[in-house]
């Protein structure tokens, strides 16, 4: 399974945009690239998922690139209530279930 | 409900005690997860049920048990575990996807903080 890569913190104030890159040299065909958030004493919180160039939701954009070996999550004008880890997977989708591995997430803090 | 439901929220057990962990979801998801959080560290897959199967075991020790009773509910027992087993216990569901196979959109559990005395 493709081991992931990610900055361990990061530090933004609000209202700018924040991009969080993630290494995935060992990416397969099969994998699809997923961000989850997660705050202190909760479960985390699916974001975003993608295969190839870009995806858009609510809440953030994910930018890959064509050799699929690295990822962009991009998020917009942030809060303080953005502050959380936020974790880069690569996940294979078969039919015995998405094996979510998690690597070992940027810790995101926002200040005012 | 978009919801997965663990229970017990907290849990303090000896190391000679037996307890379970519930977990529950009302989506129609056919995958469901196990995993393990310790302070300051990423989520541990455990495991993993797919159609109420037992799919992927990631070599957990025996002490940790898992059972899938029925599509919404997914147990895991615990017997004779030790003082480094103290962790938050997640439970996690993701859907079929339109193509067939099981979706990476996980919907996690608020998660049984569990500690071993």
């Amino acid at each position: 399974l493709a081991k992931t890569t990610q900055p361990i913190s990061m530090d933004s104030y609000e209202g700018q945009e924040v991009n969080i890159t993630c290494s995935h040299n060992n990416i397969a065909t099969n994998d699809y690239i997923t961000w989850y958030q997660q705050f202190p004493s909760q479960g985390p919180r699916f974001i975003i998922q993608g295969y190839k160039t870009k995806v858009t939701n609510e809440v953030a954009s994910l930018f890959i690139p064509a050799d699929r070996k690295s990822s962009t999550l991009s998020l917009p004008r942030v809060s303080l209530s953005d502050t959380a880890v936020y974790y880069c997977l690569v996940a294979m989708i078969y039919n015995q279930g998405g094996k979510l591995i998690f690597g070992q997430g940027t810790e995101l803090s926002v200040k005012p | 409900d978009t919801e997965v439901t663990q229970t017990p929220k907290h849990l303090v057990m000896g190391m000679t005690n037996k307890k379970s962990l519930k977990c529950e979801q009302h989506m129609g998801h056919r995958a469901m997860y196990w995993y393990k959080q310790k302070a300051k560290k990423p989520p541990e897959l455990m495991f993993v049920y797919s159609y109420e199967k037992l799919s992927i075991n990631e070599s957990v020790p025996s002490r940790f048990s898992p059972e899938c009773p029925n599509s919404s509910l997914l147990n895991l027992h615990l017997h004779a575990l030790q003082p480094e087993d103290s962790a938050l216990y997640l439970c996690a569901s993701s859907p079929e996807t339109r193509a067939g196979g099981l979706n990476t959109e996980a919907f996690f559990g608020q998660g049984t903080r569990l500690t071993v005395v």
